[in-house]
């Protein structure tokens, strides 16, 4: 199975910060990697898909970038609203793996 | 609008089993594939299996192969995952979700609480 890494596990940050989140695949994955927002006793909800490509409905201030074995989901300006926790995920081979989550707290 | 309505929370025995089961609406059931993701108290995400209805195509992770079960009926566009041989580590939050061809998820059910305790 490929193992996916986030970085860091948690998180302390402010309205108005830039936060990136980092996610590295234990082989190359192409650009099959998607990001959720999670809060608590709710489901997933998801952001990013194929690495870059905002879902319909997301706020613009959520980004992802990268390829192959290393990846980066960006939120430019925090809200209130994204202090949650972000998982990714790898959908190049089954199984289809998910990172350990991203808690992103406030400060 | 694509929803996934997920039936009721379970208390379940050790070594019992459990059939949780999710309705799909607003959408095509049969084109997509139906996911099941547990989630552990406190814990990540973790993929359990899916399938593809229209071709009652199976795949399971590995750890579960031979204690997890997952069918649909297109007449009521539902999906069903039951899990055997029940212990204290399956008490987890259950979704159902719906796999876009490329393999992400763009639809989740609300979840379902499955507790195993004697």
């Amino acid at each position: 199975d490929i193992q996916m890494t986030q970085s860091p596990s948690s998180l302390s940050a402010s309205v108005g910060d830039r936060v990136t989140i980092s996610c590295r695949a234990s082989q190359r994955i192409s650009s099959y990697l998607n990001w959720y927002q999670q809060k608590p006793g709710t489901a997933p909800k998801l952001l990013i898909y194929a690495a870059s490509s905002l879902q319909s409905g997301v706020p613009s201030r959520f980004s992802g970038s990268g390829s192959e074995t290393d990846f980066t989901l960006t939120i430019s300006s925090l809200q209130p609203e994204d202090f949650a926790t972000y998982y990714c995920q790898q959908s190049y081979s089954t199984p289809p793996t998910f990172g350990q989550g991203t808690r992103l707290e406030i400060k | 609008q694509v929803q996934l309505v997920q039936s009721g929370a379970e208390v379940k025995k050790p070594g019992s089993s459990v059939k949780v089961s999710c309705t799909a609406s607003g959408g095509t059931f049969n084109n997509y594939a139906i996911a099941w993701v547990r989630q552990a108290p406190g814990q990540g995400l973790e993929w359990m299996g899916g399938i593809i209805p229209f071709f009652e195509t199976t795949n399971y992770a590995q750890k579960f192969q031979g204690r997890l079960t997952i069918t649909t009926d297109e007449s009521t566009s539902t999906a069903y995952m039951e899990l055997s041989s029940l212990r204290s580590e399956d008490t987890a939050m259950y979704f159902c979700a719906r796999e876009n061809q490329s393999g992400f998820i763009d639809y989740w059910g609300q979840g379902t609480v499955v507790t195993v305790s004697s």
